[in-house]
């Protein structure tokens, strides 16, 4: 059975402060994505990481794949209010690749 | 491009009655949509796979019979939650698939 385990649960962090979220498995993904979802509202995706060992960047958020493809990492620099939501890493089933898993969620609060 | 929606928003309903959830692509054509649940706090459970025109695929312990799925059109995916009891209150997330999954705004249940 595929799980992705993510952690921290929870995070409550000053503004300006620096963190990361991890994703693991130990499961191997053929690519694993990151929604970010406000209260009330569907998830939106963030980013989709396909290559093991790839960095990506959007903005302030750092995305990187495992060389094993088995964890991800988010990292935000410089956190702002904004991004208080719930973060969730997600990928595909390996008996479907149009089925998502998704991750336990970690759930962000960054306090002004 | 690529817009989800979902209606209504929110519902409550008397336990015992049916309801019925609507999830329209608004720009694309999907035949495959997808139905999520999800809990206060937790993350995203896949409940089915909504395919154009044939039978939904149903996850492992998701009730068929108490969950319809229809998927009439290529832009419209509906799920009834059928004799509905306080059990059933979540929040349900549908998904257009269109090489990625879009992810609608969800629909907010409330069973008295």
């Amino acid at each position: 059975t595929q799980l992705l385990e993510q952690s921290p649960q929870f995070l409550s962090i000053q503004e300006g402060e620096n963190l990361t979220v991890y994703c693991n498995s130990s499961s191997v993904f053929s690519s694993l994505q990151w929604y970010r979802q406000e209260p009330g509202e569907g998830p939106v995706l963030l980013v989709t990481v396909v290559t093991g060992g790839e960095v990506k960047k959007l903005k302030r958020l750092t995305f990187q794949f495992g060389d094993a493809r088995k964890d991800s990492s988010l990292h935000i620099t410089a956190a702002q209010p904004g991004d208080t939501g719930l973060y969730l890493c997600a990928g595909p089933q390996m008996d479907s690749s149009y089925k998502l898993i998704f991750g336990s969620g970690t759930r962000l609060l960054v306090r002004p | 491009g690529a817009v989800v929606s979902q209606h209504p928003s929110w519902v409550i309903c008397k336990s015992g009655t049916s309801v019925k959830i609507e999830c329209r692509s608004l720009d694309f054509q999907a035949t495959t949509m997808f139905w999520y649940r999800q809990f206060p706090k937790q993350s995203l459970m896949l409940m089915a796979t909504s395919n154009e025109g044939s039978k939904a695929t149903y996850e492992q312990g998701v009730e068929k019979d108490k969950f319809l799925i229809n998927h009439a059109s290529l832009t419209l995916s509906t799920l009834t939650v059928t004799s509905a009891h306080p059990e059933d209150s979540s929040f349900y997330i549908c998904s257009a698939l269109f090489y990625e999954q879009y992810f609608g705004p969800g629909t907010r249940l409330t069973v008295t």
